[in-house]
């Protein structure tokens, strides 16, 4: 069946400040969890995975957090910018894979 | 240039009338996925493919087909489109096997069906 990461909804943040994206999930196998952005009118792009046996990733501008013995997932935005406004997803790196609806993230000037 | 192409980007058409929605990726990979998603539901998996004339069901599968007949290809068939297939639709590839994380998704098509 499908594990399908769940999300709040939306989150506004000021231009400058940092960003924390939650996601909880439900199949303790999986070996890679990812995240994906979604602009607006766009189809959804990769932007940083972690392997399950790590607690943390670092990429530009962002980390990832995951957390098993809860079962969540964090993508933290370090300085958000206007750009930075879209959707996001979390998900794993199954083949019957469906995502949730995501978190909005909108930034304030 | 590394990409998913999907035909055509808009379409608006009528209960009943069979469409196609192709796609097709450059990179060779191996998988390749179709998406549907609708306001509040988000991105519910239709039908993928693991490999040449290997498919396999999504979540959503009821009312479309697909065919797998050339690695590069994985085109989404409504036989007769009724308006709750209204909805904006992904396709995506990625490699199979190691390091096969990152799904590359195409433009979207949007489908209108009245």
């Amino acid at each position: 069946g499908e594990s399908v990461g769940l999300h709040l909804p939306t989150l506004s943040v000021q231009e400058g400040d940092n960003s924390i994206i939650n996601c909880a999930y439900s199949n303790s196998a999986s070996d890679y969890f990812i995240w994906y952005k979604q602009e607006s009118g766009k189809g959804p792009q990769f932007i940083i995975d972690i392997r399950s046996n790590m607690d943390k990733r670092q990429g530009q501008r962002v980390t990832v957090l995951l957390n098993k013995t809860v079962k969540h997932l964090s993508l933290q935005i370090a300085a958000t910018q206007p750009g930075d406004s879209a959707v996001y997803f979390c998900a794993e790196n199954g083949y019957k894979l469906s995502f949730g609806a995501g978190t909005t993230v909108t930034v304030r000037a | 240039e590394a990409q998913v192409t999907q035909n055509p980007r808009y379409l608006i058409t009528v209960t009943g009338k069979k469409l196609t929605v192709t796609c097709s990726q450059n990179m060779n990979h191996e998988y390749m996925s179709w998406y549907r998603q609708d306001p509040g539901l988000g991105l519910r998996q239709i039908y993928y493919s693991m490999n040449v004339e290997v498919t396999d069901k999504g979540d959503v599968p009821e009312g479309y087909k697909v065919s797998r007949k050339e690695k590069r290809n994985f085109p989404l068939i409504l036989e007769s489109p009724s308006p709750n297939q209204t909805s904006l639709y992904f396709c995506a590839s990625r490699k199979s096997g190691t390091g096969g994380n990152e799904q590359f998704f195409g433009p979207g098509t949007r489908l209108t069906v009245l």
